[in-house]
């Protein structure tokens, strides 16, 4: 069974604190991995894409790692703000061109101000 | 602005009926997915389609039906032979044949039982 699994389910903090989630996915058949946001009442939307073991991408205060060897993510976020309130939402691309991606069922961060 | 466009935001289904959830993209992008969302679960693919007039069935295709006449549009229809419906269906789209492109996503459609 092929399965992407995240951690913690929830998690909540205060603002400024420093956080960071888990996606654990197959090591097998790897294409890609991804990582969305996912905002109440929005659509989610794309953070980072990352196809190379040892990759790091950063986009502000969210930076992200990967190990496709061992078949783990991290996503960090520095300096926690309400704003980054959210489900955080990872997905695996196993299959190549067909972008067929299998999702993890996420990691909602609640901000306290 | 380009995007995806999903309708209609809410859908009542009563028992025996057929629904169809409509997906439009002006991204003109090849690729475009149907997924469901339960609570406490992850997104799961029920369609995909990475060309006009030619789609594949995901992981949780039946009861469910999809058609690609046109680019832009890919509707999914949630057919009485779905027993459990109710949920939120999100739409995606992506350009085709490129794996490390990121999927672009609608508001989604919640659909209750009445």
């Amino acid at each position: 069974i092929l399965n992407v699994e995240q951690s913690p389910q929830s998690l909540h903090v205060q603002e400024g604190d420093s956080t960071n989630f888990t996606c654990s996915f197959p090591s097998s058949n790897f294409y890609a991995l991804h990582w969305y946001r996912w905002e109440t009442a929005k659509s989610p939307e794309a953070l980072f894409v990352m196809t190379l073991n040892g990759d790091e991408k950063k986009k502000g205060r969210i930076s992200a790692t990967l190990n496709t060897k061992e078949g783990y993510s991290y996503l960090y976020i520095k300096g926690s703000q309400p704003e980054d309130s959210a489900t955080y939402l990872c997905a695996w691309n196993g299959s190549g061109n067909t972008g067929k991606l299998i999702f993890g069922q996420g990691t909602t961060l609640q901000v306290k101000p | 602005d380009g995007g995806i466009t999903q309708s209609p935001k809410y859908l009542f289904r009563k028992e025996g009926q057929n629904v169809t959830l409509s997906c439009e993209q002006n991204l003109n992008h090849d690729a475009m997915y149907w997924y469901r969302q339960d609570p406490g679960q992850g997104l799961r693919l029920i369609y995909y389609s990475q060309i006009v007039n030619d789609f594949q069935k995901g992981d949780i295709a039946e009861g469910y039906s999809v058609s690609r006449e046109k680019k832009e549009s890919f509707p999914l229809t949630v057919t009485s032979a779905q027993k459990n419906p109710t949920a939120f269906y999100l739409c995606a789209s992506t350009r085709e044949g490129v794996p490390n492109q990121s999927q672009h996503f609608g508001d989604g459609t919640r659909l209750s039982i009445l």
